[in-house]
């Protein structure tokens, strides 16, 4: 069966600090890939999303960027973080076609 | 664009109480529909989902039907428990590109003993 893992699950970052969340799926090839963030008490904003290995949508203009460079494999970096990056991100993949999304256990951050 | 509207929260009921949580959708074409919950802590589960319209989606007690003329997608459930508390978000899903999910803004739910 396919399964999603994220990493770390909490994480606290000075600002100005650098940042890299990982998200890896297995059980499944070629899987579209996704990151959301959470602002507290808000709804889900998409950032970013991948058809494919090395391609990148992004979503909103701002202070991270996203990576693919294995097929099950999405990376979440910034290079100076801000405090209004603080919230909760999630990944979440689908397959191709017409099947719904599924969502990793997120990872809360918190800037100080 | 599309766009989701869910009811506003919180919404704080007693337990074995009936459940409703509205959502109307704008959106082009016939877009799939989806209802995710969150627990607290934890990231999004799939409750249920429609496909087309007249699709009555299903899950746990919980059930929400596709409705085309009235665009939209209500959450039901007769019996709350308590283990029903929870956020949940309406969704839905275009007909295009990489099938991006639009969501509300999603409901608080508390179920009181």
């Amino acid at each position: 069966s396919q399964t999603i893992h994220q990493w770390p699950a909490t994480l606290v970052q000075p600002v100005g600090s650098p940042l890299s969340l990982e998200c890896t799926v297995e059980g499944t090839s070629n899987p579209n890939l996704y990151w959301y963030r959470q602002a507290a008490g808000r709804g889900l904003q998409l950032l970013f999303y991948s058809v494919g290995i090395g391609q990148i949508s992004s979503e909103v203009p701002q202070n991270l960027s996203a990576s693919r460079p294995q097929d099950r494999q999405f990376i979440l970096s910034s290079k100076k973080l801000l405090l209004s990056d603080s919230g909760f991100y999630l990944c979440a993949w689908k397959e191709q076609g017409n099947q719904p999304q599924h969502f990793g256990d997120g990872t809360r951050l918190s800037i100080l | 664009g599309n766009s989701v509207t869910q009811m506003e929260g919180p919404v704080t009921l007693s337990e074995e109480a009936f459940l409703t949580i509205n959502c109307t959708y704008t959106a082009t074409g016939y877009p799939s529909l989806f209802w995710y919950v969150q627990y607290p802590g934890e990231g999004l589960q799939l409750l249920l989902k429609a496909t087309k319209a007249d699709d009555k989606g299903s899950n746990k007690g919980f059930e929400a039907t596709y409705r085309k003329e009235t665009t939209s997608f209500h959450l039901e459930k007769g019996s709350v428990q308590v283990s029903d508390s929870a956020v949940y978000f309406c969704a839905l899903r275009g007909i295009q590109g990489a099938q991006k999910l639009v969501f509300g803004q999603g409901t608080r739910l508390t179920i009181n003993p």
